[in-house]
């Protein structure tokens, strides 16, 4: 167990829809990082938020966003869903933030759009 | 944007045995890091290895920055080994560039 809760493990939606995926980091981390894994990308860097603010953005899509709320935890909000968007969606966190510090992954959540 | 390239795709071997995975990126890197997927799903962090060589117990790795590779090393390998490897890149700050993995079978 890495510390790391992802809720929900699985979710099943329609194109169009909308979701939320939430993210809590190991205690003491500062630092959460978004990733998604799909057959076809593989896996890719989304987004990272340090202490609430975002520090680094990857190939996410301008229908996602993210935040990390004052008590640290994070959500991912992906709207207008296309089945593209099915994936697994991994959120890792660290304590300082840097690449140099070791990330520890959450189990995931399973999207599929219908 | 910058290449990253894992070879073998796939690899069989059996328990005890040794295996190298290489990672060949196309461009100068901040860093470069390793993690190892289980059978599960559940990602693990490796190492960070921008330049040089680590060793983690029967794990090792070995960064050439200069001619852009890197090298993970797996010693007497075990059936809990199997599994995706995947290096990922850092080309500006935290921003990550994952290779495609190699897919590890270690039969018993």
């Amino acid at each position: 167990d890495s510390g790391v809760t992802q809720t929900p493990k699985h979710l099943i939606t329609a194109t169009g829809q909308r979701v939320t995926l939430r993210c809590s980091p190991r205690s003491g981390d500062l630092s959460v990082y978004w990733y998604q894994q799909s057959l076809d990308q593989g896996l890719q860097f989304l987004i990272h938020y340090y202490n609430g603010e975002e520090r680094a953005k990857g190939n996410i899509l301008e229908r996602f966003s993210a935040q990390q709320f004052p008590d640290l935890h994070s959500e991912l909000n992906l709207s207008s869903l296309e089945l593209g968007d099915s994936a697994l969606y991994f959120c890792a966190s660290n304590q300082d933030g840097l690449s140099t510090d070791t990330q520890y992954f959450g189990p995931g959540t399973r999207l599929t759009v219908l | 944007g910058i290449q990253v390239e894992q070879s073998p795709p796939d690899l069989i071997l059996q328990e005890g045995a040794n295996s190298t995975l290489r990672c060949n990126f196309s461009d100068s890197v901040n860093n470069l890091q390793w993690f190892h997927q289980n059978p599960w799903g559940q990602l693990i962090n490796l190492f960070y290895i921008p330049s040089g060589t680590k060793q983690n117990g029967r794990l090792s790795a070995t960064t050439v920055a200069t001619e852009r590779y890197s090298l993970l090393y797996i010693s007497s390998s075990q059936t809990t080994d199997s599994g995706v490897y995947f290096c990922a890149v850092e080309l500006y700050f935290n921003k990550f560039y994952f290779g495609s993995g190699t897919k590890l079978n270690v039969k018993p």
